[in-house]
């Protein structure tokens, strides 16, 4: 049990188009779902926490504007990432946790190249 | 602020050796701790977690003890496998509040034949 998916596992888009990746938990439902970024060869990074019908926390230094949290449902959040750039390439990590618990679950991630 | 110290990597090791890989931790709260894996190619999983002191986690083989003396959190294992050959996260959140991981910064682990 306990499945998070994430779509697309990989992507290619060119400077200044957005991209939009979806995470979803498959068996179970998820208020809580965390989006991270791991840089090559370095640990992850929390970009954000999402909960379920409010608006995304993000962490410092992390720009709301440039990185579209969305949680519409118990069993989706999205991180759309506008007006991607060259350093917006990374592996992009969900997670998700379920109501009143500490642990989380992860995505495979979404590996984001942009050109 | 709560964070998590990993030994460096990488760890190069023949199989069936002993395996230790170091975590020492600070938090303001009292943190449940957490061994994460990434194998190639794949997210992370849940190795194994503790949640209070003297607590030992362990599964597949590895095993972990939740020191709050010298607040650590040291993985071990008797033999490792080639299959073993990972990135190993060490990871804790405080339980007061928000869910936030908080992970160190990895230890890359590879076996050879």
């Amino acid at each position: 049990g306990a499945v998070v998916s994430q779509h697309p596992s990989w992507v290619i888009c060119k400077s200044g188009t957005s991209v939009k990746i979806e995470c979803r938990s498959l068996d179970f439902q998820a208020t809580t779902m965390f989006w991270y970024r791991q840089f090559p060869k370095q640990s992850l990074m929390l970009m954000a926490t999402s909960n379920e019908g409010s608006k995304a926390t993000y962490e410092q230094g992390v720009e709301k504007d440039k990185f579209l949290i969305n949680h519409a449902s118990l069993t989706l959040s999205t991180l759309t990432v506008t007006s991607a750039h060259p350093e917006d390439s990374s592996f992009y990590i969900c997670s998700a946790a379920q109501p009143r618990s500490y642990e989380q679950y992860f995505g495979p991630g979404t590996r984001l190249t942009v050109t | 602020g709560d964070s998590v110290t990993q030994m460096e990597g990488p760890v190069t090791l023949s199989e069936e050796a002993f395996l230790t890989i170091n975590c020492t931790y600070t938090a303001t709260g009292y943190p449940s701790l957490f061994w994460y894996v990434q194998y190639p190619g794949e997210g992370l999983q849940l190795l194994l977690k503790a949640t209070k002191a003297d607590d030992k986690g362990s599964n597949k083989g590895f095993e972990a003890t939740y020191r709050k003396e010298t607040t650590s959190f040291h993985l071990e294992k008797g033999s490792v496998q080639v299959s073993d050959s990972a990135v190993y996260f060490c990871a804790l959140t405080v339980i007061q509040g928000a869910q936030k991981l908080v992970f160190g910064q990895g230890t890359r682990l590879t076996i050879n034949p």
